[in-house]
This record gives C-alpha cells, structure tokens and sequence, in this order.
C-alpha cells in the first residue's frame, strides 16, 4: 500500500525557516517525481515544487524560487521541502504528492494528509 | 500561467442526481487535465486523467470529457459519499494549475 507521510510543520514568524519531510513506503520511491502542493486556508490547492527520481532534475514555482529547496533521499524514501525566509502568504497545509509524468507538471495519483505551516508575527 | 475556471463555485444536489461541473483553461491544454476530489482535513483523491481516463478504483459514475480549453466531469448519480469538493488541473505546461474548486452539497 502505497502511504506519504508529512511532517515538519508549525508556527513560524516571516522570515523564519521550516524543514518539511515526507516519508514514502509502498512502492520504488527513487523511481517517481515527487511534488509539493500547498493549499492556503479556505481556498485552493497550489503546486510548488517538484523533482525526478534521482533528484538532478528540479522545478518551482516562481514565488517560492530561491525560498524553498525540493530535495530527496532514496536511501531514506523521503522527499524534503526547506522552506526559508518565509512570508505571511506561505501559511498553507503542504501536501507530499507521487507524481504520474506525461506532461508539464504531471498529476498526482497519491497525497499525503498534510503538514499545516503558520507564518505569523 | 494558465488559469484554470471551474463553475459553479457551489453546488447543491441531493442523492440520485445527475451532477456537472465544468472546468476552463486560459488556453489549449492538449487534454492534459485531472480532476480532484477532497473531503475536509483530508489531501486529495484523483479521479480522472488525461481528461477522460478513469483512475484504477473510481467508481464509474464519474467520468471525464471535453478538450482543447472546456472539459466536465460527471457524477451519473450522487452518492451520499461524493458530497465534496472538487477540483481541475491542468498539467500542459509549468506550473500546473488548479481551478478554485466546486463544493457539492447537500440541497
């Protein structure tokens, strides 16, 4: 069964650092992209970032580039969001997702349950 | 980026309906299109990609259509467990994006 865990989240001040991990079981973690969508309080779901399976390949949106850094460990099967210099806007639930590629950004066929981030003064 | 539209925003149905929500992109996305659905406190569930493809497990009274820039999903007749929210994306081009999402609930 294929299972995403996140962990890492909390309350923040802007300009404050968070580490996010996702642990993956079930299935070849080094051979999937893997994602982070983000989904602000009552509104939608956003995507952030992404990465290839052996992690030479990276993508972001560009609100968040050269704030967060998308990063994995296949020994460990699990993907990592550092979230840094962060900004009232970031507060979001921030979801781990299994990404099936084709095109642009893929889809996701497996979501964790999420980790809530507060940026608060 | 390309916007996604969904309408309508809110929809109230009761068990049995046949229900309909749309989605538009800002420009041509090749069918490259999944949707969503979410029940509070929970990630999301994909049901259908490359807009009319059923995911292995979804039932089949959702299904998918359209192409170019206006696509639906379908829910042949609403269970009590699809009262939800539901939501498009586009994965054509970075960053994929998703439409603002359709609450089905309860008239």
């Amino acid at each position: 069964e294929v299972q995403l865990v996140e962990s890492g989240g909390g309350s923040v001040q802007p300009g404050g650092s968070l580490r996010l991990s996702c642990a993956a079981s079930g299935f070849s973690f080094n051979t999937y992209w893997m994602s982070w969508v983000r989904q602000a309080p009552g509104k939608g779901l956003e995507w952030v970032a992404n990465m290839n399976g052996d992690g030479s390949v990276k993508n972001y949106l560009d609100s968040v580039k050269g704030r967060f850094t998308i990063s994995r460990d296949n020994a460990e099967n699990s993907l990592y969001l550092q979230l840094n210099s962060l900004r009232v806007e970031d507060t979001a639930v921030y979801y781990c997702a299994r990404v099936v590629c084709c095109a642009g950004s893929g889809w996701f066929n497996y979501w964790g349950q999420g980790t809530p981030v507060t940026v608060s003064s | 980026d390309i916007q996604m539209t969904q309408s309508p925003s809110t929809l109230s149905a009761s068990v049995g309906d046949r229900v309909t929500i749309t989605c538009r992109a800002s420009q041509i996305i090749n069918n490259w299109l999944a949707w969503y659905q979410q029940k509070p406190g929970k990630g999301p569930k994909v049901l259908i990609y490359k807009a009319s493809s059923l995911e292995s497990g979804v039932p089949s009274r959702f299904s998918g259509s359209g192409s170019g820039t206006e696509f639906t999903l379908t829910i042949s007749s609403l269970q009590p467990d699809d009262f939800a929210t539901y939501y498009c994306q586009q994965y054509n081009s970075y960053p994929g994006t998703f439409g603002q999402g359709t609450k089905v609930d309860l008239k």
